[in-house]
């Protein structure tokens, strides 16, 4: 089945450790998307890449960074994690971008920050 | 700017119960909307959505009507199961081209007993 794959479902680091999170598609569409979502919160945008086109969030901290070497991956990382990094990070694609297309999420990554 | 409002959980109810999870959004233009699904350490999965004004969605005995006329888009569902106990987000797509951009609201958890 075509899908989005997060590795590792759950990552735990130290404050101010580098972490980087991967996300892999089968389904090959042109968009990818990174969310943060906090305990109880709803997901929030921090960047996407159309294609190698790269967009990020006018408030994503710079802490935050994203990578994509090829359609089917795309990698979040985390410079210097902070307590308040700590959530759900959720990897979603759509086929091209637009209002309409549905977007398809990842199961997600747990990270924990000690 | 864009935003969703949804009503407040916990929602709790009997199984076989009627269910209605009432969602109200503010966008300009022309969005699309969405309810997704989130069961417990889980990624979020499309339960529904509707593309343009009065479209109805439906999928698995839920329901969803897109009302321009009162920013609405509640859901509901005849006879809830246990199984349908899950965290419901109702989200709005907005932007143009391949910009397209989701905001979600805040999320209203269902418990459904035996």
């Amino acid at each position: 089945d075509a899908m989005v794959i997060q590795n590792p479902r759950y990552q735990v680091t130290q404050f101010g450790k580098p972490v980087t999170l991967s996300c892999s598609q089968t389904l090959n569409h042109n968009v990818m998307y990174w969310y943060q979502q906090k305990s109880s919160q709803a997901p929030k945008l921090l960047f996407h890449y159309y294609d190698k086109d790269f967009n990020n969030e006018a408030d994503t901290p710079d802490n935050f960074q994203s990578r994509r070497p090829n359609t089917s991956f795309c990698f979040l990382d985390i410079r210097s994690p902070g307590l308040g990094d700590a959530a759900m990070y959720l990897c979603a694609t759509s086929r091209d971008g637009e209002v309409t297309d549905t977007q398809y999420f990842g199961p997600g990554t747990r990270l924990t920050v000690l | 700017g864009n935003s969703v409002t949804q009503m407040e959980g916990p929602v709790t109810l009997s199984e076989e119960a009627f269910l209605t999870i009432n969602c109200t959004y503010t966008a300009t233009g022309y969005p699309s909307l969405f309810w997704y699904v989130q069961y417990p350490g889980e990624g979020l999965q499309l339960l529904l959505k509707a593309t343009k004004a009065d479209d109805k969605g439906s999928n698995k005995g839920f329901e969803a009507t897109y009302r321009k006329e009162t920013t609405s888009f509640h859901l509901e569902k005849g006879s809830v199961q246990v199984s349908d106990s899950a965290v419901y987000f109702c989200a709005l797509s907005h932007g143009s081209g391949n910009t397209g951009k989701l905001i979600f609201g805040q999320g209203t958890t269902l418990q459904v007993k035996p």
